[in-house]
Parts: C-alpha cells; sequence; structure tokens
C-alpha cells in the first residue's frame, strides 16, 4: 500500500508563504486523489482541498479559495500545499491524504480518505 | 456545507464494554441512485495521523478489528465498538463526503472509565 511522506515541521513569520510537500512512497499518486486536511492545535479536522493528480484538477473549500495552492507532480509522485497570507490562526498541523473518488472535469468527487501522511506542522509567529 | 454533530463530545467506558458514538448530519447523505451512505469513521490516537475506520457507513477497512462496526442511514450514524479495548482510546470522527467540501463532525473523545 502506498504511504504519504510530508516535509518538515516550519516556522513562518505572518504575511508569508508555507509550501508543504507530500511525497507517495510505495506506489504513485496517479490512482489517487489527494486531500490536505488540517488540525489546529486541540481542534478538530479541517479540508482545505484536493487535485487529481491524473487530470491536474484541484478543488479547494471556500475558505482557503483565496489563499491555497494544491499541485501535484506525477513525474515524482509528489503533491504540495502551499498556502499564502500567514496569519496565527494558520498554526496548525496539515495533513495530507489519499482519496477515493469519481467524476470527471469540474464535477469530481472526493470521498473517504484512506491513507494519511504522518502530518507536518505549521507554526506561524512573529 | 452539509454539519456534521457529535455526541457525545467525551465518553467514558470500562474495558471490555461497549462505546457508541454518534453522529448526525444536517442533510441526508443518503445517495439515492447508488443507495449509499457517503460517511465515513475515522480513529485518531494522541499525537498520531485520524486512521479511517469504517466508510460507506458500514464498510470496515481491510485490518480493522471487528469489534468497530458502523450503523445509520440518511442523517443518523452510529460508531460502536462492541468490547473496549486499551488502545481503542482515542478521538473518533465522522465524515460526510457527499458534498464537497467533505466535513467532519467536531470529534468525541474516548477515554477508559
Amino acid at each position: 500500500q502506498v504511504q504519504l511522506v510530508q516535509s518538515g515541521a516550519e516556522v513562518k513569520k505572518p504575511g508569508s508563504s508555507v509550501k508543504v510537500s507530500c511525497k507517495a512512497s510505495g506506489g504513485t499518486l496517479s490512482t489517487y486523489g489527494l486531500s490536505w486536511v488540517r488540525q489546529a492545535p486541540g481542534q478538530g479536522l479541517e479540508w482545505m482541498g484536493g487535485i487529481i493528480p491524473i487530470f491536474g484538477t484541484e478543488k479547494y473549500a471556500q475558505k482557503f479559495q483565496d489563499r491555497v495552492t494544491i499541485t501535484a507532480d506525477e513525474s515524482t509522485s509528489t503533491a504540495y500545499m502551499e498556502l499564502s497570507s500567514l496569519r496565527s490562526e494558520d498554526t496548525a498541523v496539515y495533513y495530507c491524504a489519499t482519496n477515493l473518488w469519481d467524476g470527471s472535469g469540474s464535477a469530481i468527487n472526493y470521498y473517504y480518505m484512506d491513507v494519511w501522511g504522518k502530518g507536518t506542522t505549521v507554526t506561524v509567529s512573529s | 456545507d452539509i454539519v456534521m454533530t457529535q455526541s457525545p463530545d467525551s465518553l467514558a467506558v470500562s474495558l471490555g464494554e461497549r462505546a457508541t458514538v454518534k453522529c448526525k448530519s444536517s442533510q441526508s447523505v443518503l445517495d439515492s441512485s447508488d443507495n449509499k451512505n457517503y460517511l465515513a469513521w475515522y480513529q485518531q490516537r494522541p499525537g498520531r495521523p485520524p486512521k479511517l475506520l469504517i466508510y460507506w457507513a458500514s464498510t470496515r477497512k481491510s485490518g480493522v478489528p471487528d469489534r468497530f462496526s458502523g450503523s445509520g442511514s440518511g442523517t443518523d450514524f452510529t460508531l460502536t465498538i462492541s468490547s473496549l479495548q486499551a488502545e481503542d482510546v482515542a478521538v473518533y470522527y465522522c465524515q460526510q463526503y457527499y458534498s464537497t467540501p467533505g466535513s467532519f463532525g467536531q470529534g468525541t473523545k474516548l477515554e477508559i472509565k
């Protein structure tokens, strides 16, 4: 089964950007959707957005629409999540996870999340 | 967006006893075209990422112990642990994937009594 290896912890200043990577090992991303979910300290889970690497099409939660960019490089089986205009409330653990999906074009449905990365801690502090 | 509400927020159960977690969605997550409930359950142990337990409301993921079961349809769902083990101490989340964004419940913290 594929495993997801995420990049290391980051400390960022307010107003800056962070880019977190998620590499598939033991398989490729080509058959999966890939979602990003974050968890603020002591809080619950929040879906930020996802990508279908074979199509290169993304979908974002409205809350993050203006600040998040999700990309994927099929050649290296690596997905990326970049979050801009960071503020203290963005301090969280960011997870990538594989998705079952179906559909095409703009009508892609993201289903349950099967394999999860271990998470990347992003701390936003001045 | 569909709002998911879990109850209770926390739960303490004795080892070997049954634990029950409820999840209610603000609208039905049953798709009449395929008669499937678009509902998953995850377990998150302290300091670990979430782990998928159940999908389509009642399908146990391969390798998940059979003491975990999911039931319900439409807007009301239940996760049951038939005989609590020490390793089941965790926070449990339900998630609907009927519509995007796939929203989560607030979580239920399960502890040993």
